[in-house]
C-alpha cells in the first residue's frame, strides 16, 4: 500500500471554473477526511466520511463545495464557480475506525494545491 | 469548541541546540493532543500524540512533548537540532467524545536550523 494518494498535485484554474479533486485512501480505511490549508496557516477541517456516509461538514464548506465517496472507496471534492479565496492546499486523510474513545491515526496525503487566477 | 495557539510562527536554532516549540490549547474537555510535521509540498506526518497515560510522550526523530493540564500546554522539544529538522510543525487537538476524531490545528511554527 502506497498511502493516501491525491490527484492532481497541482491545479491552476480561472475564477468561475469548476474543479474536482480525487483522493484514494489507504485500502480498508473506513474514514476519509478533507482539510483545507491556506498559505501560512494550519489545516482546517472541511468534512469527513465513514464508509460512504458523509457524517460531518464544517461551516467552511459553502454550498459551492461538494464531496462524495461513492462505494466507500475513493472520494472527490468539487468546487463550483471557484473564487480567488479558494486558493489553498486541499489535504485528504484516512484512518481506520477505532473503538469508543479510541484514537486511530489519520494518515495524510500530499495534498492538491489549487491556484485560482 | 477547541482552539490551539502556537507561540512563534518562526523559530530559529543552531544545529545541536535545544528545540522548543510551544503549544497551548483551549478545550472544554481534556483533549487528545498531537504534533505533526510538514516538509515543503508534502502532507502531514504524525510526530507524536497524547491520548491517555504518561504525560511525557516520545515520538519519532528524537522529539518528545509533555502534557501539562494545569498550563493547558503541550510543548514539543528535542535536545539537539539537526539540519533535517527544518520544517513546519503543527500542534493539534481532538475531542475524545467526538467519534469522528477530527483535528483542530494551530497556525504552525516554521523551524529553521542554522549550521
Amino acid at each position: 500500500d502506497t498511502g493516501v494518494s491525491q490527484d492532481p498535485r497541482h491545479k491552476i484554474t480561472k475564477r468561475g471554473q469548476n474543479v474536482t479533486f480525487r483522493c484514494d485512501p489507504i485500502s480498508e480505511h473506513n474514514r476519509l477526511y478533507w482539510y483545507r490549508q491556506t498559505l501560512g496557516q494550519g489545516p482546517e477541517f472541511l468534512t469527513y466520511f465513514q464508509n460512504e456516509a458523509q457524517l460531518e461538514k464544517s461551516r467552511l464548506l459553502s454550498d459551492r463545495f461538494s464531496a462524495e465517496r461513492p462505494k466507500g472507496s475513493f472520494s472527490t471534492l468539487e468546487i463550483q464557480r471557484t473564487e480567488q479565496g479558494d486558493s489553498a492546499m486541499y489535504l485528504c486523510a484516512s484512518s481506520p475506525i477505532g473503538g469508543p474513545r479510541t484514537y486511530t491515526e489519520a494518515f495524510f496525503g500530499q495534498g492538491t494545491r489549487l491556484t485560482v487566477v | 469548541a477547541q482552539s490551539v495557539t502556537q507561540l512563534g510562527s518562526h523559530v530559529s536554532v543552531s544545529e545541536g541546540a535545544l528545540v522548543l516549540l510551544r503549544c497551548n490549547y483551549s478545550s472544554s474537555v481534556p483533549p487528545y493532543l498531537f504534533w505533526y510535521v510538514q516538509y515543503p509540498n508534502q502532507g502531514l506526518q504524525l510526530l507524536l500524540k497524547y491520548t491517555t497515560g504518561a504525560t511525557l510522550v516520545k515520538g519519532i526523530n528524537g522529539f518528545e512533548a509533555e502534557f501539562k493540564k494545569s498550563e493547558t500546554s503541550f510543548h514539543l522539544t528535542k535536545p539537539s537540532a539537526h539540519m533535517s529538522d527544518a520544517a513546519e510543525y503543527f500542534c493539534a487537538v481532538s475531542d475524545p467524545n467526538n467519534a469522528g476524531n477530527m483535528l483542530t490545528f494551530g497556525g504552525g511554527t516554521r523551524l529553521m536550523v542554522k549550521p
